[in-house]
């Protein structure tokens, strides 16, 4: 069985600090990681993926994560955060056996104050 | 660029009446996703079709759920006797196993409230 656990329902940061948004997985398989960003009234849009190779990747808006496989994490970063940033982020993960089928986290509403 | 539309954007209804929900895909994606997310939840799979063949479909999807896609493109998913436990947003996603990066497109999703 899968579960995605996100630790924090809640980040509030000021503008242009780091923030890292936690993520664990239990998964007795490979797996491949997301994590989707959720602007309000918008659809759900990738930020980034772990499908294999490098465990940094690298994603859009200046985000990236990092698979540690011995941890099980797959925790999201930004050096320094806009306001623009303010949005849920929801970490996934997908066994492979149906390309798609996610199980996602709860989602973290990261908010970015001035 | 069109990307997935889901129509209708909001869904008010009454107990037991029936609503249908559709999904237009990105033209040249070939898989086509339900998910429904609830407050305070991430979403959740329920079902997914390859071109028109229904392939999988979640615990969750019981028996008064069906989906549809007739001819490869656009999908259906009709919940009939609606219950106030079915309020959500029910979310459609698609890509393309040509591409196959695992990632999924979604739309905006439609909403359902049951009264």
């Amino acid at each position: 069985a899968q579960s995605v656990t996100q630790l924090d329902s809640q980040v509030p940061v000021f503008e242009e600090a780091p923030v890292e948004l936690r993520c664990n997985y239990s998964s007795s398989v490979s797996v491949y990681l997301f994590w989707y960003v959720q602007y309000p009234n918008q659809g759900l849009q990738l930020l980034l993926k772990y499908l294999s190779g490098s465990t940094l990747v690298k994603g859009i808006n200046g985000f990236e994560a990092e698979f540690n496989k011995s941890q099980t994490s797959f925790h999201l970063r930004k050096p320094s955060v806009h306001i623009s940033d303010t949005a849920e982020y929801f970490c996934a993960v997908d066994r492979g056996s149906t390309l798609g089928r996610l199980y996602f986290g709860r989602g973290t509403q990261l908010t970015v104050w001035p | 660029d069109t990307g997935v539309s889901q129509d209708p954007r909001h869904k008010i209804t009454k107990r037991g009446q029936n609503v249908t929900f559709r999904c237009d895909p990105i033209s040249e994606h070939n898989r086509l996703y339900w998910y429904r997310q609830t407050l305070g939840q991430g979403p959740e799979f329920l079902t997914y079709f390859q071109n028109e063949a229904q392939l999988e479909k979640s615990r969750l999807l019981s028996d008064r759920f069906s989906a549809e896609r007739p001819k490869g493109s656009f999908s259906t998913l009709e919940i009939q006797r609606t219950e106030q436990g079915d309020s959500a947003m029910y979310l459609c996603a698609s890509s393309s196993e040509y591409t196959n990066t695992g990632e999924l497109f979604f739309g905006e999703g439609s909403r359902l409230t049951v009264l």
